[in-house]
């Protein structure tokens, strides 16, 4: 069965750090392109960032850059965001999804969320 | 960056009925769109790429069409685990990768 767990959410407070983790299994991870994708309460989606199948190529949404680093170990099957410097707007669902290369995002982890709060 | 505009925010259909789902690019995206449904507390699952193209396991009374800038979700004849709320999302320019506001399918 093809899937994405994600973990490592949880309440932070403003300016602190988290990581996040989402494990694959049922396909071959070090093929697919992995995104982050969150979602604020009540919002819609929005991309966070990208890597590609060995990490070589990576990009972030102009809101994270500099904050986050995504990052993955194809030995593991499993992608990473860290993410510093938090704000209370980075409050979110993070969503973790796989593409076939600069395609459309199947499948997708069920979230994890992270609350920056004090 | 290409903006992504859904309408309506809210369509109000009742079980049966077909829902009519638009999504307008802000620039040619060619067909290098896709739709998503998310109902409430879980992730989204992957309807349509290419536009038009049904993603596997998903039902036929789920269409998409359009290329450029204008594209279509069409439901036909509504069931009750339908409702919910649809993102287009285009994949041809990027980064970053962008998703349509989002149109909350709504029983009648």
């Amino acid at each position: 069965e093809v899937q994405l767990v994600e973990s490592g959410g949880g309440l932070v407070q403003p300016g602190g750090s988290l990581r996040l983790s989402c494990a694959a299994s049922g396909f071959t991870f070090s093929s697919y392109w992995m995104h982050w994708v969150r979602q604020a309460p009540g919002k819609g989606l929005v991309w966070v960032s990208r890597i590609n199948g060995d990490g070589s190529s990576i990009s972030y949404a102009d809101s994270v850059k500099g904050r986050f680093t995504i990052s993955r170990d194809n030995a593991k099957n499993t992608l990473y965001l860290q993410m510093n410097s938090l704000r209370a707007e980075d409050t979110a669902v993070y969503y973790c999804g796989a593409a076939a290369g600069r395609n459309w995002f199947d499948p997708w982890g069920q979230g994890t969320l992270v609350t920056v709060s004090s | 960056e290409i903006v992504m505009t859904q309408s309506p925010a809210t369509l109000s259909v009742s079980p049966g009925e077909r829902a009519t789902l638009s999504c307008r690019a802000s620039q040619f995206v060619s067909t290098n769109l896709a739709w998503y449904q998310q109902k409430p507390g879980q992730a989204p699952r992957l309807l349509i790429y290419g536009a038009s193209t049904r993603a596997t396991g998903i039902p036929v009374r789920f269409s998409g069409s359009g290329s450029g800038t204008e594209f279509t979700l069409t439901i036909n004849s509504l069931q009750s685990e339908d409702f919910a709320v649809y993102y287009c999302q285009q994949y041809n320019n990027w980064p970053p990768w962008t998703f349509g506001q989002g149109t909350k399918v709504e029983i009648k």
